[in-house]
């Protein structure tokens, strides 16, 4: 089957770091997405995975384990803005389709 | 910059009223996407179509239905509303790269 597992709810202060975490299962690989969400607006790209190894974009990095079904999104020197959903996306098999985690929301506490 | 349009923001119809969602976008994306968003659900696929008069069901598409006359305009209808229709509802295109880009969003309140 497919299935996107992600933490529901996570706190961090800013200035720090946090990583969030998701794990999926799936028959055929495509990549892993990661979508940020603000409250009240449309997801938006943050990075995209195909390859083993962690992916540095400025303050936001993602890592990728194809063999362990598992990646992470990394933010650095939070900010309040960076409060938001994050949502973890993976294409099926035939690529037509994108299965989304039920997302994470992220609480950044001055 | 892609961008990806929806009729309306907020749209608020009774339960029976058949409500029509539209979305348009200017990048020549083959595919197009609808979801819907509920709080502790996730974004779940409805139907999506990867050429103008293909249509493909999603994971819930019961209720729903859409059309594609035009590549560049998708979209949905629900053909007799109801209260758990309520919900936000999410465009989406996508090239052959698998990002997606989203429209803003449709809040649609079913009394």
């Amino acid at each position: 089957g497919q299935n996107i597992d992600q933490p529901t709810e996570m706190t961090a202060t800013e200035g720090a770091i946090v990583q969030i975490n998701c794990t999926y299962q799936t028959s055929g690989f495509n990549g892993l997405f990661w979508y940020q969400q603000h409250a009240g607006e449309a997801p938006t790209f943050l990075s995209y995975n195909v390859l083993d190894g962690l992916e540095e974009k400025g303050r936001f990095s993602s890592f990728l384990s194809r063999s362990k079904g598992y990646s992470y999104l990394l933010l650095k020197e939070l900010q309040m803005k960076d409060s938001a959903s994050y949502l973890c996306a993976h294409p099926n098999t035939g690529g037509f389709k994108t299965i989304f985690g039920a997302g994470t929301r992220l609480f950044v506490k001055a | 910059d892609v961008k990806v349009t929806q009729s309306s923001r907020y749209l608020v119809k009774r339960t029976g009223e058949k409500v029509f969602l539209e979305c348009v976008q200017d990048m020549d994306h083959e595919n197009m996407f609808w979801y819907r968003q509920d709080p502790g659900l996730g974004l779940r696929l409805i139907y999506f179509s990867y050429d103008v008069k293909m249509k493909e069901k999603g994971d819930i598409p019961e209720g729903y239905s859409v059309s594609r006359e035009k590549k560049e305009r998708f979209s949905l209808i629900l053909e007799s509303a109801s209260t758990n229709q309520t919900s936000m509802y999410l465009c989406a295109t996508a090239s052959t790269s698998y990002e997606q880009y989203f429209g803003p969003g449709t809040r649609l309140t079913v009394t």
